[in-house]
Order: C-alpha cells, then structure tokens, then sequence
C-alpha cells in the first residue's frame, strides 16, 4: 500500500504562515473525512493536533488548522512559533483495506 | 488524563517472537467507546498502523495485511493494559513501537512513550 505524498520539507519565519500538503486517492483522502495530522518532535511520540480533516483536539492552538480538496489534504501553521519546528505526518483511513495509511513526514524549519 | 506505559525488550532475535505490553491509566481496555492500536515507526517503513483491538459486547481484532499472518493483540482486562506479539520477527521488522487509543477515522490521541525494538541476533 503506497503512503500518502508529502513534501519532504517546509519552512518559514516566525510569524508567518505555512502550508503542508498531503495527496492520496480517492480510496482514501478523497474517499473520507478521515485526514488526522500529527506533530514529532525528536524522541518524542507523535502528537494528534488535526482529525477529521479540520477538528482541533482539546490543548491543540487555534494557529494549526486542515482542509481537504480532492484527493489532498492541507495542514496550515500560522503565526510561526519555534516550537512549531518538528516533523508533521498525516493520515488517512483507507476504506479498500480498512485500515489507516501515513504520510511520509515534513519537516518544518523555523527559519 | 489518559495515560499509555510500555514495557518489553528491546532487542529480539531473528525468527523469534517481539513481545510488548501497554499499561492503561486513566481509560480501561474494555471501554465501549475506545480502541487500542499498535503503530511502528521505521526510517525505512514510516508510520505503519499494525492492528488494534477493542470491546463492543464482545472482543473485536483488526489487523494490517502486512502482519496478519505473524500478528496477535491481546487485551488484558485484570491489568487493564493489552498486548503486542509478532512472531518469525526479521531485521525488516526493527523499528519504534506504539500503543495508541483511537480510531482510524478520527485519529488517534494518546500514545505510549514509544519502544525501540531491535532484531539482531
């Protein structure tokens, strides 16, 4: 099963904004609105910050949001943070299988 | 404030079989409204779900096709913490291993701290 597509890297100064895409099909980002998006920091577990495609869980900063069109799915980071320097992986339930597949990973710089 | 404690080897031999047990606080294992998954990371595989196991009446096992056939979770209710075992394990299957709560359409929110499982011999 081929992993979701995201750009290897992203960066951005603090303050700004930044956009992290993540391309599936349609058997699974475009099939659901299933997309989750996580942060990792190193030697850290990941951390769930977007599910539903646009839902932020409870402690999450209104500064991270997602969307979807098609068959990809955006992660949005405004008002850069150095804390928000990590790597971020999306996800997706994938209904041919019934299970969930991953994104590559993007790591983000602060610049 | 849910909590997810691993424990197990770090190092299993080729062939052999990769046991790892996640203690629950804070949730139970056999909660109608929660899911227990196993998830491994690996610099060759990424993030890869491995199955997850869960309580509606009755136990419930789903597993990835990749593993299915080398596969098995197991809750333990007296301990409330539920269980990982990968059998005829090879170095392809070394690689950081977590226990989650969630769903697979809605994510998954709390996540063990994360074993590095080596298989050399």
């Amino acid at each position: 099963q081929s992993a979701l597509t995201q750009p290897p890297s992203a960066s951005g100064s603090p303050g700004q904004s930044v956009t992290i895409s993540c391309t599936g099909t349609s058997s699974d980002v475009g099939g659901y609105n299933s997309v989750s998006w996580y942060q990792q920091h190193p030697g850290k577990a990941p951390k769930l910050m977007i599910c539903e495609v646009n839902k932020r869980p409870s402690g999450v900063p209104d500064r991270f949001s997602g969307s979807k069109s098609g068959n990809t799915a955006s992660l949005t980071v405004s008002g850069l943070q150095a804390e928000d320097e990590a790597d971020y992986y999306c996800s997706s339930y994938e209904g041919t299988n019934n299970f969930v597949i991953f994104g590559g990973g993007t790591k983000l710089t602060v610049l | 404030q849910v909590q997810l404690q691993q424990s197990g080897p770090g190092l299993v031999k080729p062939s052999q079989t990769l046991s790892l047990t996640c203690a629950i606080s804070g949730d139970s294992v056999s909660s109608n409204s929660a899911a227990w998954n196993w998830i491994r990371q690996s610099p060759s595989r990424g993030l890869e779900w491995l199955g997850r196991t869960y309580y509606r009446s009755k136990w419930f096992n789903e597993y990835a096709v990749s593993v299915k056939s080398r596969i098995s979770i197991n809750p333990d209710t007296s301990k409330n913490q539920f269980s990982l075992q990968l059998n005829a394990v090879t170095p392809e299957d070394t690689a950081t291993y977590y226990c989650t709560r969630g769903f697979l359409k809605t994510g998954f929110d709390y996540w063990g701290q994360g074993t590095l499982v080596t298989v050399s011999s």
